[in-house]
């Protein structure tokens, strides 16, 4: 039973719009929630988190939103370049519990930017 | 530099033959994980270790065994019980556990494949 989901396995943008990347969860006691990018044949790259008290949190052309009710957060990417196109990994955790117990990952969605 | 570095990146095994992936991060991180890769799936967790001499078993530790002799070092063994070792194997590591700010950092990988 996944408890991250990422239902589009890939996205095609055009370099300079927004990209839109979602992410449900299922499990109530995640409360730490990650995005990672990942190249071919390489290790994951953090991008930017957000914790279950905020709904908001950007770092320069990376915003991500929780919305808690929906058990839903998204990755936004403004403008979308070229060195985007990856595989895109939602991540989850239950860290106020004091737990360094590991991340749950969706499956990942892979990100095309198109010139 | 500072990082996590996996060896080999590439590794065959023979059938029934055990085979040990590196992990050595110089960090000083506390915690440290091995994830399992396959293809159109996300990171799944096989251990973890929050402290040296101790680890814990993740969703996915039947035919895996790790140690943790020295805080910078989290060497995975894939055991000849392991029935579908070929996979990407990813080690990360995190101060403390998971806390908002110090998201797992990870290595680039080991690809092992069977003979």
């Amino acid at each position: 039973d996944q408890q991250v989901k990422q239902n589009s396995p890939s996205l095609s943008v055009q370099e300079g719009r927004i990209s839109i990347l979602n992410c449900d969860y299922t499990n109530s006691m995640f409360d730490y929630f990650l995005w990672y990018k990942k190249y071919p044949a390489e290790g994951p790259t953090f991008l930017i988190s957000i914790s279950s008290i905020k709904d908001k949190n950007e770092d320069g052309r990376f915003t991500v939103f929780l919305n808690k009710s929906a058990k839903h957060l998204s990755l936004h990417i403004v403008p979308s370049q070229p060195g985007d196109s990856a595989v895109y990994f939602c991540a989850a955790s239950g860290y106020s519990g004091g737990g360094a117990d590991g991340l749950t990952f969706g499956k990942g969605t892979h990100l095309i930017i198109q010139p | 530099d500072g990082g996590i570095t996996q060896s080999p990146k590439y590794l065959f095994r023979k059938e029934g033959q055990n085979v040990t992936l590196s992990c050595e991060q110089n960090l000083n991180h506390d915690a440290m994980y091995w994830y399992r890769q396959d293809p159109g799936q996300g990171l799944r967790l096989i251990y973890y270790s929050q402290i040296v001499n101790d680890f814990q078993k993740g969703d996915i530790a039947e035919g895996y065994s790790v140690s943790r002799e020295k805080k910078e070092s989290f060497p995975l063994t894939v055991t000849s019980a392991q029935k579908n070792p070929t996979a990407f194997y990813l080690c990360a590591s995190s101060i403390k556990g998971i806390t908002i700010g110090q998201p797992q950092h990870f290595g680039d990988g080991t690809r092992l494949s069977i003979l």
